[in-house]
């Protein structure tokens, strides 16, 4: 049980371009999601916070024009990098958390979308 | 705030032999805990957690970790190294705001 399913996993595209990633959790509900940034040998920096039928909540230096996320289900949340550059090259991991019970919930990852920019 | 210090970026033990990975904690509340694994371009696979229950906490593959508030440690252990634990592993504090606080990892080298 809870799996999250991230696609695409691997995506080489020329600068410039934008590119969607999903985040869909799979046997689970989760009102929040949460997107991560790991470059090589790297613990992840959390981008930001999706919550289900709202904005999300970006962590501090990262620009929500440049990363748009949209939490339009219980189920899926997409990460959308606006005209890339090679510098957004990096690994992008998704997590969701269930929604259930009391205490800590843990969330549950994503394989990574590993992004080259051209 | 909370904060948490994995005391090792690299750890390198033959394989048969017991692992120890060091996770140290700072909450200014009973935090949640975890260790999860990542395994080259993969994301992270949660391998336990504590929450206020039972101090010694089992996880899958044979991991265990011990919640020591005294020492405000949670180590990560496993009585024998197999080949396929090879990875990076990362220790996570949680507070009751559900606001996640990763340590840097530690990269396990299992050797032949």
């Amino acid at each position: 049980g809870a799996v999250v399913s991230q696609h695409p996993s691997w995506v080489i595209c020329k600068s410039g371009t934008s590119v969607k990633i999903e985040c869909r959790s799979l046997d689970f509900q989760a009102t929040t999601m949460f997107w991560y940034r790991q470059f090589p040998k790297q613990s992840l920096m959390l981008m930001a916070t999706s919550n289900e039928g709202s904005k999300a909540t970006y962590e501090q230096g990262v620009e929500k024009d440049k990363f748009l996320i949209n939490h339009a289900s219980l189920t899926l949340s997409t990460l959308t990098v606006t005209s890339a550059h090679p510098e957004d090259s990096s690994f992008y991991i998704c997590s969701a958390r269930e929604i259930k019970g009391s205490g800590n919930q843990p969330q549950h990852f994503g394989d990574g979308t590993r992004l080259s920019i051209l | 705030a909370q904060s948490v210090t994995q005391l090792d970026s690299h750890v390198s033990v033959s394989e048969g032999t017991p692992v120890l990975l060091r996770c140290n904690y700072s909450s200014s509340y009973s935090p949640s805990l975890f260790w999860y694994v990542q395994h080259p371009n993969k994301g992270l696979q949660l391998l336990l957690k504590y929450t206020s229950a039972a101090t010694l906490v089992k996880g899958i593959n044979g991991f265990e970790a011990e919640f020591k508030k005294s020492e405000t440690s949670f180590h990560l252990t496993k009585p024998s190294a197999h080949m396929s634990d090879a990875a990076e592993y990362f220790c996570v504090v949680s507070d009751r705001n559900n606001d996640m606080r990763f340590g840097a990892g530690t990269r396990l080298t299992v050797k032949p």
